[in-house]
């Protein structure tokens, strides 16, 4: 149980497209979802966090504009590089939680961005 | 503010031996989880182990158990019997606020055949 996919695993685009990242819990419903970023060998860094039905709240930083977010059902989040740039790729990772996110939070397998 | 500390940017242990992997955190939450997680080569987060703050037992599962110690905000993992593929990054997480957490720097385990 508690399993979460994220689509796709890998993708390179050109400078200045967007890219869409999905998220989905497949075994339970994810009131709460999270993003980071993954820079190489370094932690996780919260980008934003995610309830259904809601805006997202985005961490200090965090550009809204550029990151969307949209959750907009219990098994589905998606986030949105807008107009993308070299600077953006990174390693992005979901996570899902069934509660508030104070519980337990599963991960996808993240996505691995390039951006040429 | 809360933060959260792991003072050992690389550990290496002995396959068989016994690892604790040390985690210090500041929180101003007064009920709260506390986690490992493990993160292989391949970078999928993978949980390890839960501790619930209000519970003074210490959180086992199999060769995984934790040393939580609230007062000192100490929350440490130890891996008993490595194995090799106990070999990856490990993270702690502790409460940043009401709904999210926040990640340690991390702790490269190396297991030595």
């Amino acid at each position: 149980g508690a399993v979460v996919s994220q689509h796709p695993s890998r993708v390179i685009c050109k400078s200045g497209t967007s890219v869409k990242i999905e998220c989905r819990s497949l075994d339970f419903q994810a009131t709460t979802m999270f993003w980071y970023r993954q820079f190489p060998k370094q932690s996780l860094m919260l980008m934003a966090t995610s309830n259904e039905g809601s805006k997202a709240t985005y961490e200090q930083g965090v550009e809204k504009d550029k990151f969307l977010i949209n959750h907009a059902s219990l098994t589905l989040s998606t986030l949105t590089v807008t107009s993308a740039h070299p600077e953006d790729s990174s390693f992005y990772i979901c996570s899902a939680s069934s509660g508030t996110g104070v519980e337990t939070q599963y991960f996808g397998p993240g996505t691995r961005l390039l951006v040429l | 503010a809360q933060t959260v500390t792991q003072s050992q940017p690389e550990m290496s242990v002995q396959e068989a031996e016994t690892v604790t992997l040390s985690c210090t955190y500041d929180t101003s939450e007064s009920d709260y989880y506390l986690f490992w997680y493990k993160q292989p080569p391949s970078r999928q987060m993978i949980l390890v182990i839960r501790q619930e703050a209000y519970k003074q037992q210490n959180a086992t599962e199999n060769r995984f158990s934790v040393n939580f110690q609230k007062a000192a905000k100490s929350f440490s993992l130890k891996i008993s019997d490595s194995q090799l593929g106990d070999a990856a990054m490990y993270f702690c997480a502790v409460p940043s606020g009401t709904y999210k957490y926040i990640f340690g720097t991390g702790t490269r385990l190396k297991v030595l055949a």
